[in-house]
């Protein structure tokens, strides 16, 4: 089973860019069977879908966040990226990255990392 | 945007018992409903998609029903390690949207 890691720093300043890091083991991200997504969660609130990419770099992005949000796959690494500009407080969450078929249940996910928007 | 509304917030059943948790969809679709649980410091596990089918090494005390705009997660008999806190998921339009999760409590 795949299995996937998220990786980058856990404070971020306001009004600055959120870049977190998702790397892939255990399967190819080039496969073409999988859509690769974020999902991040307030602390002691619910889940929130952010966005996801396909291995050809095709994305679809919450309209929530999709003014601010990038999200991009390296095939070379076998990872995937993500970059929210301008936070705020309220981008505080812990990110999961997770992956899916075409049809988007998350059968596998990471473990999540906390990111704190804070000066 | 389709929003999922579970009920209740928190359901407070003994081991051995039956739990009923419930979700709501703003508008109907047909399987695309997926059910997850998570505890404190990890990420979420899928229990259910296409609303009733158990994912892989799921027991079958879990299982999934509804359609339309009403769907229902059913745990027969609770184990110590089923108190959690359940989210349901829609798949059918885009952006995917989670519930906001009941926390399922020993009583």
């Amino acid at each position: 089973q795949v299995q996937l890691q998220e990786s980058g720093p856990g404070l971020v300043k306001p009004s600055q860019t959120l870049s977190l890091t998702c790397t892939v083991s255990g399967g190819s991200i080039n496969s073409g069977s999988y859509f690769w997504s974020w999902i991040r969660q307030p602390a002691g609130n619910g889940l929130e879908w952010i966005g996801r990419v396909y291995s050809n770099g095709d994305t679809k992005y919450n309209p929530s966040v999709k003014s601010r949000l990038t999200i991009s796959v390296d095939t070379s690494k076998n990872q995937f990226s993500l970059k929210l500009t301008s936070v705020t407080a309220a981008d505080t969450a812990v990110y999961f990255c997770a992956v899916s078929g075409s049809l988007y249940h998350f059968d596998s996910w990471g473990k999540g990392t906390l990111v704190t928007v804070s000066s | 945007e389709i929003v999922m509304t579970q009920s209740p917030a928190t359901l407070s059943v003994s081991p051995g018992e039956r739990a009923t948790l419930s979700c709501r969809a703003s508008q109907s679709f047909s399987r695309h409903l997926a059910w997850y649980q998570q505890k404190p410091g990890q990420a979420p596990r899928l229990l259910i998609y296409g609303i009733s089918t158990r994912a892989t090494g799921i027991p079958d005390r879990f299982s999934g029903s509804g359609s339309g705009t009403e769907f229902t997660l059913t745990i027969s008999s609770l184990q110590s390690e089923d108190f959690a806190v359940y989210y349901c998921q829609q798949y059918f339009n885009w952006p995917l949207t989670f519930g906001q999760g009941t926390r399922l409590e020993i009583k």
